[in-house]
């Protein structure tokens, strides 16, 4: 399996900041990474498709890139509503795997 | 507008087998896209299942393929999954979702399973 390790495990920031997280496979994943937003009771949310295409209808702050093994997402300004849990998944083989999750939460 | 919707018991006896269906709207499971489960536990996040396609094509994560099996019906528009001789280690929030190029753009919002006598 590839696995799937993000950083940090949880970012305290505060509105307005940019903020970054990172995610790291084992292997090779060839930009077949998605992003996912998660808040809690709530269905996941999915943010980003082939490291960097943002899903329609997510705001444009939220960007991502990467190739190989190592992905970031991006927002550039952070709203009050961005504040949950992220999580990256890769889907370049079977079976499908997901990093731990990086709480974003406020400062 | 999409939706998917887990329904299933809430507490599973040990040995016993975890079954649980997924209600979609929105959609026809007999179209172009997969259909997977997925669970989240604290102990190991979140952990994909595996998938089904309406042809009843299937392909499980080898971590449970021993004990998980997954269904459709057509006539209802609902996805099934069942696990066998669960343990503690199975409870967990199971999700369904909608697989796009396997990347998973529609979720439902998780039912609570637990593992326990």
């Amino acid at each position: 399996d590839i696995q799937m390790s993000q950083s940090p495990s949880t970012l305290s920031a505060t509105v307005g900041d940019r903020v970054t997280i990172t995610c790291r496979a084992s292997q090779s994943i060839s930009g077949w990474l998605a992003w996912y937003q998660h808040k809690p009771g709530k269905a996941p949310k999915l943010l980003m498709f082939k490291a960097s295409v943002l899903e329609s209808g997510v705001p444009s702050r939220f960007s991502g890139s990467g190739s190989g093994r190592e992905y970031t997402l991006t927002i550039s300004t952070l709203q009050p509503d961005d504040f949950a849990t992220y999580y990256c998944q890769q889907y370049n083989s079977y079976p499908y795997t997901f990093g731990q999750g990086t709480k974003l939460e406020v400062k | 507008q999409v939706q998917l919707q887990e329904s299933g018991p809430v507490l599973v006896r040990p040995s016993g087998t975890l079954s649980l269906t997924c209600a979609v709207s929105g959609d026809s499971i007999s179209g172009s896209n997969w259909w997977s489960w997925v669970r989240q536990t604290p102990g190991k996040g979140l952990e994909w299942i595996g998938e089904i396609f309406h042809t009843g094509g299937t392909t499980y994560n080898p971590s449970l393929r021993s004990r998980v099996a997954m269904s459709l019906d057509k006539s209802k528009n609902q996805i099934s999954v069942s696990l066998n001789s669960v343990t503690a280690a199975d409870t967990a929030l199971y999700y369904c979702a909608r697989q796009s190029g396997g990347t998973m753009d529609h979720w439902g919002q998780g039912t609570l399973v637990t593992v326990s006598s």
